[in-house]
């Protein structure tokens, strides 16, 4: 079956620190990857995408590659903000799979002044 | 552009009675998805609807159904709860004319309570 495994959390960090979440996946066939978050007491919104191999999705400072080789969309950010604090999800779709995704278990980032 | 409204926000139920969640996309979207979020599960895809059809569906009990009216509006209903339904209920959308998946829209989910 299709899975995403991602880093447990909490992840707690420094303003202006280096940022990486770590997301491996299982898929039959060629998924197009996501990467959601969720700030406290929303509903997830969409950061950033990639639909194939080596793509890169990027939004707000945020980066992740689509590495097919290694199955993996890690997530990084240069430096980040205490305004990142949130619950962050990789996630997966898989074309024909009408709109059902197959989240991870999200990883929570804690960024301190 | 409205959002996608859930309702209710909040709501608490006891073991055994049945709860209706209600969601309307972003005008314009056909395709509403129900996921169900816990801190131990993570987000777990309960059903998506598609112009009044159900075109997939998760592994969930009997005990949830869902349904989508002609304006694109849709329920979820959970019968016999149980405490383990308590969840954070969210709705996605999509214009979702398509197979492929692409971006859903989040609600701010229902979260349900059960006692």
């Amino acid at each position: 079956g299709n899975s995403v495994t991602q880093m447990e959390g909490p992840v707690t960090l420094s303003e202006e620190a280096f940022l990486t979440i770590n997301c491996t996946y299982t898929a039959t066939g060629y998924p197009s990857l996501f990467w959601y978050v969720q700030y406290p007491g929303e509903g997830l919104q969409l950061l950033l995408k990639a639909t194939k191999a080596d793509d890169k999705g990027s939004n707000k400072g945020f980066e992740a590659t689509y590495r097919k080789e290694t199955t993996s969309f890690h997530l990084e950010k240069g430096s980040v903000q205490v305004s990142d604090s949130a619950v962050y999800f990789c996630a997966l779709g898989l074309q024909g799979g009408y709109q059902k995704v197959t989240f991870g278990t999200g990883t929570k980032l804690q960024v301190i002044p | 552009k409205a959002g996608v409204t859930q309702t209710p926000r909040y709501l608490i139920k006891t073991r055994g009675q049945q709860v209706t969640l209600s969601c309307s996309p972003i005008s314009g979207h056909r395709s509403v998805s129900w996921y169900q979020q816990t801190p131990g599960q993570g987000l777990q895809f309960l059903f998506e609807y598609f112009s009044e059809t159900q075109r997939n569906k998760g592994n969930f009990p009997g005990r949830f159904s869902g349904r989508q009216f002609s304006n694109s509006r849709s329920e979820m209903n959970v019968s016999t709860l149980e405490l383990g339904d308590s969840a954070l209920y969210l709705c996605a959308t999509t214009q979702g004319g398509g197979d492929h998946t692409g971006e859903l829209f989040f609600g701010e989910g229902s979260r349900l309570t059960v006692l």
